[in-house]
């Protein structure tokens, strides 16, 4: 699988937005963009997914470069409980049965 | 049901033990994924079963044995094992082909080998 890149660690201020940035420049055509997140002692949980387009659900948004070198995880408003580790991967395809290769992560930190 | 259960919640076991981890899920999932994650680190996939046949084991040494008894279960047994294993053991599932939702993850067996 491609690799990633995410900044260590980030912070933000409750209610405001979130952009947490993930580079792949060597990501193929045939490559998804999976965010996931792991709250403290509990497993990681699936946010959101994507191919080439912008994508909008409930938790979050996820906007895709043009060139699909890299995406941003958009919180719209952060709350304490979006404190967590944020994980950006790239799978080779859509469905489930194979790897999903976690990389080090963003450690997202949420002040009151 | 769209949870992944995962007994016991913790788990001490001596290095001459044989204990078992389980992980149960009712949503119909026919992938299933042990994780292994060390602290202030990211989960590494152990092994995957996909329509109860494994089908990728990540190197996992055999002192880790995995099996999955039906499309609900999936078990993993540990032997002699070494203090260095002490971690926490995350299952995960997720549908086979159709609309993807994404894996869904238990919190974990927290393991402790003495």
């Amino acid at each position: 699988d491609a690799k990633t890149t995410q900044p260590n660690s980030m912070e933000s201020n409750e209610e405001e937005p979130v952009h947490l940035p993930c580079n792949h420049s060597t990501i193929s055509g045939t490559d998804y963009i999976h965010w996931y997140r792991q709250l403290p002692s509990q497993g990681p949980e699936y946010v959101i997914h994507g191919l080439t387009s912008n994508v909008n659900n409930r938790m979050a948004s996820l906007a895709i470069a043009e060139d699909r070198k890299s995406s941003t995880l958009i919180l719209h408003r952060a709350t304490l409980r979006d404190a967590a580790v944020y994980y950006c991967i790239l799978r080779d395809r859509e469905t489930s049965g194979s790897r999903l290769t976690f990389g080090e992560g963003t450690q997202l930190t949420v002040n009151p | 049901d769209t949870e992944v259960t995962q007994t016991p919640k913790h788990l001490v076991m001596g290095m001459t033990n044989k204990k078992s981890l389980k992980c149960e899920q009712h949503m119909g999932h026919r992938a299933m994924y042990w994780y292994k994650q060390k602290a202030k680190k990211p989960p590494e996939l152990m092994f995957v079963y996909s329509y109860e046949k494994l089908s990728i084991n990540e190197s996992v040494p055999s002192r880790f044995s995995p099996e999955c008894p039906n499309s609900s279960l999936l078990n993993l047994h540990l032997h002699a094992l070494q203090p260095e294993d002490s971690a926490l053991y995350l299952c995960a599932s997720s549908q086979e082909g159709g609309q993807y939702y994404g894996y869904t993850f238990g919190s974990g067996t927290r393991l402790t080998v003495v």
